[in-house]
């Protein structure tokens, strides 16, 4: 498809296992963005990826939470040990750098549940 | 640091009335300024943006959005709110450094 695509779109687990989100950008699209939103909420920076390296990781919660983007298209974000606070729909985008404009298109989300 | 507040978490209206959303943000450089929409169990749409030059921007549905660099503003109006219109919309800046910064939300419930 064209659009930014994420999988799984629902994940529940149990508290302390380990998860793996997966975002796949529009082709093209240099620019990768993680964000977490919590209920009634809007969406908090995680992390972005300019190519293949964190341009800003600053959004990271704790050491738990690793993102990587090893051919600087997919992006995986990892999360070690979930907490129930972990809870949460994480959003990918993606952009077009190049233009400069801050334009992000967004996933349709992945939506995790720690039990 | 940047941010971004939006005044209103719930504003109800009823059908074909004029709505205004408000957004203020914080920023001590040169600024874009976006407004997205989340319809239910939707990903989050661009309804408009303010990059430069004239500072009415007209988005996507009917909205519009008005940057007053003087008060920090970029509310979003639209003249007549059709039901559809019912979704969670959000206000964010980006100062060319990277990232989207957002507002909380104002949950638009339009009613018949």
């Amino acid at each position: 498809g064209a659009g930014v695509s994420q999988t799984p779109s629902n994940k529940v687990t149990e508290k302390g296992k380990y998860v793996e989100l997966r975002c796949d950008p529009i082709s093209g699209h240099t620019a990768l963005y993680w964000y977490r939103q919590s209920l009634g909420q809007g969406p908090e920076f995680l992390i972005y990826f300019q190519g293949t390296g964190a341009a800003d990781d600053s959004g990271l919660p704790n050491d738990r939470f690793f993102a990587v983007r090893p051919e600087g298209s997919v992006s995986t974000l990892k999360i070690q040990r979930t907490e129930r606070g972990d809870s949460a729909v994480y959003l990918c985008a993606s952009s077009n750098r190049g233009a400069n404009t801050g334009e992000l298109f967004f996933g349709e989300g992945s939506r995790l549940t720690v039990l | 640091a940047q941010s971004v507040t939006q005044l209103d978490s719930q504003v109800p209206v009823f059908e074909e009335a004029p709505v205004e959303l408000r957004c203020n943000y914080s920023s001590s450089v040169s600024v874009y300024l976006f407004w997205y929409v989340q319809y239910p169990n939707q990903g989050l749409q661009l309804l408009l943006k303010y990059l430069s030059g004239s500072t009415l921007v007209k988005g996507i549905n009917g909205f519009e959005a008005e940057f007053n660099k003087s008060q920090t503003s970029f509310h979003l109006r639209k003249p007549s709110v059709h039901i559809s219109d019912t979704a969670e919309y959000f206000c964010a800046v980006h100062n060319q450094g990277g990232k989207l910064i957002f507002g909380q939300g104002t949950e638009l419930s339009v009613k018949p």
